[in-house]
């Protein structure tokens, strides 16, 4: 079975740095793309990151790009996003997901529960 | 940077009905578009790819169709558990979303 299982959400004061955890299993995470997606509290789906199988290719929305950073450990089947310089509008329910073809142009088959994060003062 | 405009913003519909949910790139994005569903509390859902593919498990009430620039999602006869929130997605370039579509009990 696919699984992805996101962690290390929690709570933050603006300015200051998080990184999450993405652990995939159930399917060979090397050959696939994996991408991040959030949502804010009541508010639609918006993608933040991908990045390809083997890190060539790594793609950011404007608004992350300079301050999250997304990279993977395939001996270890981990994403991760580090996120810097972190502001109220960003917090969310941030997801991970596998992308259907291994692309990073690609729609989204498997999803995680997603793991929270909140910037308040 | 590809928008996409999902109409209209909330359906209300009973049991048994047919919905059409409306999903218009700014750009001609082909048929790279995908639909969620998303139910409350838990992850988006994968229904179609590629404008008119059925994902793994999808029952067939669900169809969607659309090329270029305008696409739609029908669910020919609404189940109670597909009350939700839709959304389309492009994979022309980056993915985007747009902003959904609730289907609500009316």
């Amino acid at each position: 079975e696919v699984q992805l299982v996101e962690s290390g959400g929690g709570w933050l004061q603006p300015g200051r740095s998080l990184r999450l955890s993405c652990v995939g299993s159930g399917f060979t995470f090397d050959d696939y793309a994996i991408h991040w997606v959030r949502q804010a509290p009541g508010k639609g789906l918006e993608w933040v990151s991908g990045i390809t199988w083997g890190s060539a290719n790594i793609a950011y929305a404007d608004s992350v790009k300079g301050r999250f950073t997304t990279y993977r450990d395939n001996a270890k089947n981990s994403l991760y996003l580090q996120m810097d310089s972190l502001r109220p509008e960003d917090t969310a329910l941030y997801y991970c997901a596998r992308a259907k073809d291994g692309g990073l142009e690609d729609s989204l088959d498997y999803w995680g529960r997603g793991t929270l994060v909140t910037v308040s003062s | 940077e590809i928008v996409l405009t999902q109409s209209p913003a909330t359906l209300s519909l009973s049991p048994g009905e047919r919905a059409t949910l409306s999903c218009r790139a700014s750009q001609s994005i082909r048929s790279y578009l995908a639909w969620y569903q998303q139910k409350s509390g838990q992850a988006p859902r994968l229904l179609i790819y590629d404008a008119s593919n059925r994902a793994t498990g999808i029952p067939a009430r669900f169809s969607g169709s659309g090329s270029g620039t305008d696409f739609t999602l029908t669910i020919s006869s609404l189940e109670p558990e597909d009350f939700a929130v839709y959304y389309c997605q492009q994979r022309s370039n980056w993915p985007s979303f747009g902003g959904g579509t609730r289907v609500e009990i009316k």
